[in-house]
């Protein structure tokens, strides 16, 4: 089974800040990788998919990278509304896909 | 506009069997992988069952394997989840979920909470 682990599992950070979030793989996936962003009491929302394609409608400070087993969720700008927890989810097994233990950004 | 709806959650003793449906629209629902996310009380999203968009794959999270099935009525737009067995750690929110054209997951419903607990 394909595990992901993602680091860290907690930062605090200010508006403003640049925040990057890491995402490993235990063997290839190439980019079939995807970030979602969950605010409380809300259900998980799609940032990027294929690793690095910018889902519709998200701001542009939200970019990925990476390919094989690491991947990089990178806010460049953080604002108000993104203090929130990131799952990285990983979709090369067909119909079994598993999700990173999350990182939560706090505020500083 | 798209939209999955789940319901059929509840309190259930361990070791009984809840149901769970989801009534999709907004698309045409027979063109489309369908996916369970759970996710426990303070806890992280958990991927449980997937099912191919006519029913020839299913998949699921070995911890479900056995007591868990997921199906789809294409023709009612809808998918659920059979749940046997029921264990405390079953305990969390359900999610309905749609998959994309491109390996990601779209749409999510609100979800519905499943306890199980004597």
């Amino acid at each position: 089974d394909i595990q992901m682990t993602q680091s860290p599992s907690s930062l605090s950070a200010s508006v403003g800040d640049r925040v990057t979030i890491t995402c490993r793989a235990n063997q290839s996936i190439s980019t079939f990788l995807n970030w979602y962003q969950q605010n409380p009491g809300k259900a998980p929302k799609l940032l990027i998919y294929a690793a690095s394609s910018l889902q519709s409608g998200v701001p542009s400070r939200f970019s990925g990278s990476g390919s094989g087993t690491d991947f990089t969720l990178t806010i460049s700008s953080l604002q108000p509304e993104d203090f929130a927890t990131y799952y990285c989810q990983q979709s090369y097994s067909t119909l079994t896909w598993t999700f990173g233990h999350g990182t939560k950004v706090e505020v500083k | 506009e798209v939209q999955v709806v789940e319901s059929g959650g509840g309190l259930v003793q361990p070791g009984r069997s809840l149901r769970l449906s989801c009534a999709a629209s907004g698309f045409t629902f027979d063109d489309y992988a369908m996916h369970w996310v759970r996710q426990a009380p303070g806890k992280g999203l958990e991927w449980v069952a997937g099912i191919s968009w006519n029913s020839g794959s299913m998949a699921y999270v070995d911890s479900v394997k056995g007591r868990f099935t997921i199906s789809r009525d294409n023709a009612k737009n809808s998918l659920y989840l059979q749940m046997n067995g029921l264990r405390a750690e079953d305990t969390a929110l359900y999610y309905c979920v749609k998959e994309g054209p491109s390996e990601f997951f779209d749409y999510w419903g609100q979800g519905t909470l499943v306890t199980v607990s004597s």
